[in-house]
């Protein structure tokens, strides 16, 4: 059974950096499409980053040069680096597993991050 | 860019009775289309990839249909559990993707 947990997420100030990881279990990330999505309160759907099995990383504009997509093999799990958060940034995160069809087949349960000082 | 253009915002529907929700792209997107449903307090779920292709489990209830930058996503006999916020993504120009801003389907 495939399933994601996020964990990381918490109260950071402006400026500041933190680093979310995403476990996984039933499926090897390594080979896998991985994506990061994250949703401010009360708000849509934004996607953020993904990573190739390959290892190719894809940034949406707004992340480009702040985040960073990496994977550990040995720990089958993939992260998100966040550098330089701003209040903006604050939402729930979720990783998410695409499929063959290139859609999130998958979905963690998400984890909470909130910028403010 | 391609930006994607949900309405209405809110929609009211009756159970039992047939809900009809819009996604519009803002240039083609083929059939790279996706709809997802979350629940409150839960993570989206896949429902339809491919603009009409049903995922695993999801009822047949749920269709989906369109190309191009018109499509619909269709829910017949609504349920309780239908309930829910919609979303549609574009996948046309993967691995870059986009949401559309979502519509919420609620109980009249």
């Amino acid at each position: 059974e495939v399933q994601l947990v996020e964990s990381g997420g918490g109260l950071i100030q402006p400026g500041g950096s933190l680093r979310l990881s995403c476990a996984a279990s039933g499926f090897a990330v390594s080979r896998s499409y991985m994506s990061w999505v994250r949703q401010a309160p009360g708000k849509g759907l934004e996607w953020v980053s993904l990573i190739y099995s390959g290892g190719d990383t894809y940034y949406a504009d707004s992340m480009k040069g702040r985040f960073t997509i990496s994977r550990d093999e040995s720990k089958n799990t993939l992260y998100l680096q966040m550098n330089s958060l701003s209040p903006e940034d604050t939402a729930m995160y979720y990783c998410a597993k695409l499929g063959s069809t290139r859609t999130m087949d998958y979905w963690g349960r998400g984890t909470l991050v909130t910028v403010s000082s | 860019e391609t930006v994607m253009t949900q309405s209405p915002a809110t929609l009211s529907v009756s159970p039992g009775e047939r809900a009809t929700l819009s996604c519009r792209a803002s240039q083609s997107v083929s059939s790279n289309l996706a709809w997802y449903q979350q629940k409150p307090g839960q993570s989206p779920r896949l429902l339809i990839y491919g603009a009409s292709t049903r995922a695993t489990g999801i009822p047949a209830r749920f269709s989906g249909s369109g190309s191009g930058t018109e499509f619909t996503l269709t829910i017949n006999s609504l349920q309780s559990e239908d309930f829910a916020v919609y979303y549609c993504q574009q996948y046309d120009n993967w691995p870059l993707c986009s949401f559309g801003q979502g519509t919420k389907l609620e109980i009249k």
